[in-house]
């Protein structure tokens, strides 16, 4: 069974502070995804990266960035919170044999 | 115009009932196309592919018109746990993500 995991379930911030989520997949999958989710606006891509030490950019990469040091773990990083930053993040991983998405339970984000 | 668009509902339903729901695409370079499904306050998890030919899962039922450029998601005989968000997810083939609908909602009601 695939399991993605995230570090928080639920997580509340100050405005300016750095923010890191982690995401650790078991499944050896090679490609790693970073969404967010609000009301209205669905899924919206934030980054991927399709091997280690590769990343790149999706719809809404403002303000973000992120780290693949290793294989099995994808990280997001907001430099410097902000409210409009609050949000549910979903991170999600892929074999590169399929485009079925496997995805955490999700971090919901509250900056204020 | 948003690349992946779809009736947002609520769609309301008895047990029992079939129910349809379509989702249309802008990007004629699509290749790959998905039905997501979740439940509240859960992440999303593949409901099924969608191929050329259509597809048959049970009580599901997929289908592709690439000239109208739409997928459609056709449930037979309602239930009440299939009460939850659907989201069509569209995929082109020299692109590395995906693009997903906001999703269609759907209460089954007894």
């Amino acid at each position: 069974d695939v399991k993605v995991t995230q570090s928080s379930r639920y997580l509340v911030k100050r405005t300016g502070e750095k923010v890191f989520l982690e995401c650790v997949q078991d499944m050896d999958h090679e490609n790693m995804f970073w969404y967010r989710q609000d009301p209205g606006l669905g899924l919206r891509l934030i980054y991927f990266s399709y091997d280690v030490k590769m990343k790149e950019k999706g719809d809404i990469p403002e303000g973000y960035s992120v780290s693949r040091e290793k294989k099995e773990r994808f990280s997001l990083i907001l430099e410097s919170a902000s409210t409009n930053q609050t949000s549910m993040y979903l991170c999600a991983s892929s074999p590169s044999t399929s485009y079925e998405q496997y995805f955490g339970p999700g971090t919901r984000l509250t900056v204020t | 115009r948003k690349e992946v668009e779809q009736d947002p509902g609520p769609f309301n339903v008895p047990e029992g009932a079939t129910v349809a729901f379509n989702c249309t695409y802008s990007n004629s370079a699509s290749q790959s196309f998905f039905w997501y499904r979740q439940d509240c306050r859960k992440e999303p998890k593949l409901l099924m592919s969608v191929y050329s030919s259509g597809n048959e899962d049970g009580r599901f039922t997929a289908q592709l018109n690439r000239a109208s450029q739409y997928i459609s998601l056709l449930i037979r005989d309602s239930k009440l746990s299939d009460s939850a968000t659907y989201l069509c997810v569209v995929r082109r083939t020299n692109a590395g993500k995906s693009t997903f609908g906001d999703g269609t909602t759907l209460t089954v009601k007894p």
